[in-house]
């Protein structure tokens, strides 16, 4: 087990250019969460997904934002059209949910996005 | 909704010497509590939690933390830094059953040799 990884590590784009973050989490979790870290501050939550059904989503994510976690395995977060002010760490944690058992979250590394 | 504070955003120790870093939370509830810490340009890794139980909570890396119910507080200790410690620590609450936590502004941690 290698841990949360995150795809690409860095990315930076132009305003009004969409792009798209992959995470893979470790391999038996069931629960998927997303979350986005401006410099200074900690992470806010943006969505969670339990295997391919998406549970919850902050008030953060706008129209712009799409996250999808077809197979119940990996996930995608997607932002279209980027404004400067998408630029940040954006995280992705696992868990494993078991009934009646309070889980832990495992972050991956991040991929930091600029938009310039 | 709950709201985490960590009043600290910097905190400049010497090699060796102790350390507390100070969280408190609002919330009518006594929520999970947690610990994390992030190295630059990393994610984050859990030090500790707290549940339920025991109110002192040991970790990884050699800290510890106290949960205070009548201060709200859940400050996070250790006895003795290393430079390796040098790093951003992160305070978060999570309402039981919600599954989403909450995460403090975070308090860096300077470690001077």
């Amino acid at each position: 087990d290698t841990g949360v990884s995150q795809d690409p590590r860095h990315k930076i784009t132009k305003r009004g250019q969409n792009v798209t973050f992959r995470c893979d989490p470790i391999s038996e979790h069931n629960r998927l969460y997303w979350y986005r870290q401006t410099l200074g501050q900690g992470p806010e939550f943006l969505t969670y997904f339990q295997n391919e059904a998406q549970l919850e989503k902050s008030r953060l994510l706008s129209d712009r934002f799409s996250a999808e976690r077809p197979k119940g395995s990996f996930s995608t977060l997607e932002i279209q059209h980027t404004e400067q002010g998408d630029s940040a760490m954006y995280l992705c944690a696992s868990s494993l949910s078991l009934a009646g058992v309070q889980e832990t979250q495992y972050f991956g590394p991040g991929t930091r996005l600029l938009v310039l | 909704a709950q709201s985490v504070t960590q009043p600290d955003i910097h905190i400049t120790v010497s090699e060796g010497a102790s350390l507390e870093l100070r969280c408190n939370y609002s919330y009518g509830a006594t929520p999970y509590l947690f610990w994390y810490v992030q190295s630059p340009g990393q994610g984050l890794q859990l030090l500790l939690k707290y549940f339920s139980g025991d109110t002192l909570v040991q970790g990884i890396k050699g800290f510890e933390a106290e949960f205070k119910r009548s201060q709200s507080s859940f400050n996070l200790r250790k006895p003795s830094v290393h430079w390796s410690d040098a790093a951003e620590y992160f305070c978060a609450v999570e309402i039981r059953g919600s599954y989403i936590p909450t995460f403090g502004r975070g308090t860096s941690l300077i470690v001077h040799p």
